[in-house]
């Protein structure tokens, strides 16, 4: 039973490189959002979706898009990476139906130089 | 301006003793609210959760507390062990938006 996997697990970039996150659950979770987690920030929302071809916006949105073309997988995409991008960011899932609890994934730790 | 604060960074407690963290809040919108662990290179664990129509959820050694007038609530461990060890999140979502804001976190160290 795998959860919420999120690949690759560290990268590098340098400034202006694109890039893509990936996320992926296997437990039919209608509910998916992007979070990132910087020093005395806690976990901010970025981006969130209730289900296929549903997006909307969190708390900091700029500088990242997601898509979500199947249930089970929504990527993450930074166009031109910055240094203010440095992060760690989380990927969850959760069923969409009333208060849920999410699944979070093992996150993606990121680099911008 | 930052809807769910943890204001203590860091708490140590000894082992078998009370553990209380703490959670403030400024929507009063919010209607569900949630605890999650978090230990170093892993995601967030979901660990206890209360509705606003509760002023009290129990699991275990967990238990939550919601005041509701004074826009706070509270997570107890008791008796806590040195597995406990862990950077606890509290979070909330207001009804029908999908969105849950999370605290700053608190470390919380159990001595042994």
């Amino acid at each position: 039973n795998a959860g919420v996997t999120q690949t690759p697990k560290f990268q590098v970039l340098k400034t202006g490189q694109s890039m893509t996150l990936q996320c992926a659950q296997d437990m039919n979770h209608e509910y998916m959002s992007w979070y990132r987690q910087d020093p005395g920030m806690g976990l901010r929302l970025i981006h969130y979706s209730v289900g296929a071809g549903i997006t909307d916006q969190g708390e900091v949105p700029n500088g990242y898009n997601v898509s979500r073309s199947t249930t089970e997988d929504f990527p993450l995409r930074l166009l031109s990476a910055a240094p203010s991008q440095t992060s760690v960011y989380f990927c969850a899932s959760s069923y969409r139906q009333g208060n849920q609890p999410q699944h979070f994934g093992d996150g993606t730790r990121l680099s911008i130089l | 301006d930052q809807q769910v604060k943890q204001n203590s960074p860091s708490l140590s407690v000894q082992e078998g003793r009370i553990s209380i963290l703490n959670c403030d809040y400024t929507n009063s919108m919010f209607d569900y609210f949630l605890w999650y662990k978090k230990y170093p290179a892993e995601g967030p664990t979901f660990l206890i959760s209360i509705s606003s129509i509760k002023d009290k959820n129990e699991d275990g050694r967990f238990t939550v507390f919601l005041n509701k007038s004074a826009k706070h609530l509270s997570l107890h461990i008791v008796p806590s062990q040195p597995g406990d060890s862990a950077v606890y999140f509290c979070a909330a979502s207001e009804r029908g938006t999908y969105k849950y804001i999370f605290g700053t976190g608190t470390r919380l160290k159990v001595l042994a």
